[in-house]
């Protein structure tokens, strides 16, 4: 089975900082995403990677960048941390788009203050 | 993105088939039509995906109408740990899962 790893299951940082959420997948896909969930919200598709090097923003990328080094592993950065960035955050990665399906991380809850 | 319509909720008994439809009429030819779950305090989980015909996987069944305007998912004994919030996502070419509100089933005793 994929395994997608998100590398906090919680974390707590202080307005203005800079986070940087890590995710990694072990069965080589090409496909990786993130995502936040809020209550009444639902999960919002933030940046996604079809390649090393490469992202594409998706529904909401304002105050989040991206960085995709190597292929099994990508990150999430928020350049400086504000308190309504406080939400669970989901990594995701596929082998074939809508050929295939997709595996999720199981998240990781940042609060911040 | 196509869009979708679920139930916000349905209720089920323990141990009896579950049906959870989905309208997605403007699907385009070539999406794929997906079905997630996400179980209380974890991440979504893949449970089925089809084109047009009907699909089975140990999970679930996925029922595809002929004009694929609709689809239901079918879990054929539900159990407890069926309780979820289901997501019906039709997928392009781009690849991207969009969410809508999804399905929260509740399963009784």
């Amino acid at each position: 089975d994929v395994k997608v790893t998100q590398s906090s299951r919680y974390l707590v940082k202080r307005t203005g900082e800079k986070v940087f959420l890590e995710c990694v997948q072990d069965m080589d896909h090409e496909n990786m995403f993130w995502y936040r969930q809020d209550p009444g919200l639902g999960l919002r598709l933030i940046y996604f990677s079809y390649d090393v090097k490469m992202k594409e923003k998706g529904d909401i990328p304002e105050g989040y960048s991206v960085s995709r080094e190597k292929k099994e592993r990508f990150s999430l950065i928020l350049e400086s941390a504000s308190t309504n960035q406080t939400s669970m955050y989901l990594c995701a990665s596929n082998l074939q788009g809508a050929l295939g399906g997709y595996t999720f991380g199981s998240g990781t809850r940042l609060t911040v203050v | 993105d196509a869009k979708t319509t679920q139930p916000n909720s349905m209720e089920s008994n323990e141990e009896e088939p579950v049906h959870l439809p989905c309208n997605h009429s403007t699907i385009s030819g070539t999406d794929y039509i997906h079905w997630y779950r996400q179980l209380p305090s974890q991440g979504p989980e893949y449970v089925i995906h089809g084109l047009t015909s009907n699909v089975n996987n140990r999970m679930a069944s996925l029922a595809i109408a002929e004009d694929r305007k609709s689809s239901t998912l079918i879990l054929h004994r539900a159990t407890l740990r069926d309780a979820a919030v289901y997501y019906c996502i039709p997928v392009g070419n781009t690849g991207k899962l969009i969410f809508g509100q999804g399905t929260t089933l509740q399963v009784k005793p």
